[in-house]
């Protein structure tokens, strides 16, 4: 069946230093997104992605679907405080309504 | 626009006693429901999901139930709760767009349960 991946688990980060998370499945996605999730909220809604090798931008976040679209990338670029939180990548089963979220990536950024 | 409503927000229940959070969405119609369950630093569990009224499809077996009483209205249930049934449980929506697209979840800001 269709594994999907997410790593790091946590990332530890000085705040104006850089962080990925990446999510990578066993077979090819239609499409992923991306949620946030703060220390005791609930996940939003980022960004979703479509085609493949797309990349997407959001003031410091860049978003990224691999060419084969078995691999997505969310990027953050001189993290602040306010941008700790759980990162997860979604997406949809089977081409079915089933959604299914990645572990997730817990940033924790040191001032 | 729309909104999505649970509560309560927090909840303390012994063991063995019952349990009812409710789900309820404004704002559009017929939408796929969803219960989520988060353990304390963990990922989404997808617990129950449902595309129409009385349509209930389960992940996960557990001494949880859920019910769709109405179109926007969605409900967990437990008569007897276990200290693992402890967690943050999130109701979330969304529209299915159909064939292979994954759809966006919108999230209610959830309840936090502890079992004692």
């Amino acid at each position: 069946g269709q594994q999907v991946m997410q790593i790091p688990q946590y990332q530890h980060v000085q705040e104006g230093e850089d962080f990925t998370t990446y999510c990578n499945s066993s077979t090819t996605l239609s499409n992923i997104q991306w949620y946030k999730q703060r220390p005791g909220g609930h996940p939003v809604f980022l960004i979703q992605l479509v085609k493949s090798g797309e990349v997407k931008k959001q003031k410091r976040l860049t978003f990224q679907f691999g060419e084969a679209k078995k691999n997505s990338s969310l990027h953050i670029t001189a993290t602040q405080t306010t941008d700790v939180g759980t990162y997860f990548c979604h997406w949809a089963s089977g081409g079915s309504y089933i959604p299914t979220f990645g572990r997730g990536t817990s940033l924790i950024v040191h001032p | 626009s729309q909104t999505i409503h649970q509560w309560p927000a927090t909840l303390v229940q012994p063991v063995g006693s019952p349990l009812s959070l409710e789900c309820t969405v404004e704002g559009t119609s017929n939408p796929n429901l969803y219960w989520y369950r988060q353990a304390a630093g963990r990922g989404l569990q997808l617990l129950f999901y449902s595309v129409g009224i009385g349509q209930i499809s389960s992940e996960v077996p557990q001494n949880l139930s859920a019910s769709r009483p109405q179109d926007r209205q969605f409900i967990l249930s437990s008569k007897k709760l276990l200290l693992s049934d402890s967690g943050f449980y999130l109701c979330a929506w969304s529209v299915w767009t159909g064939g292979l697209s994954t759809d966006t979840q919108y999230f209610g800001p959830g309840t936090r349960l502890t079992v004692l």
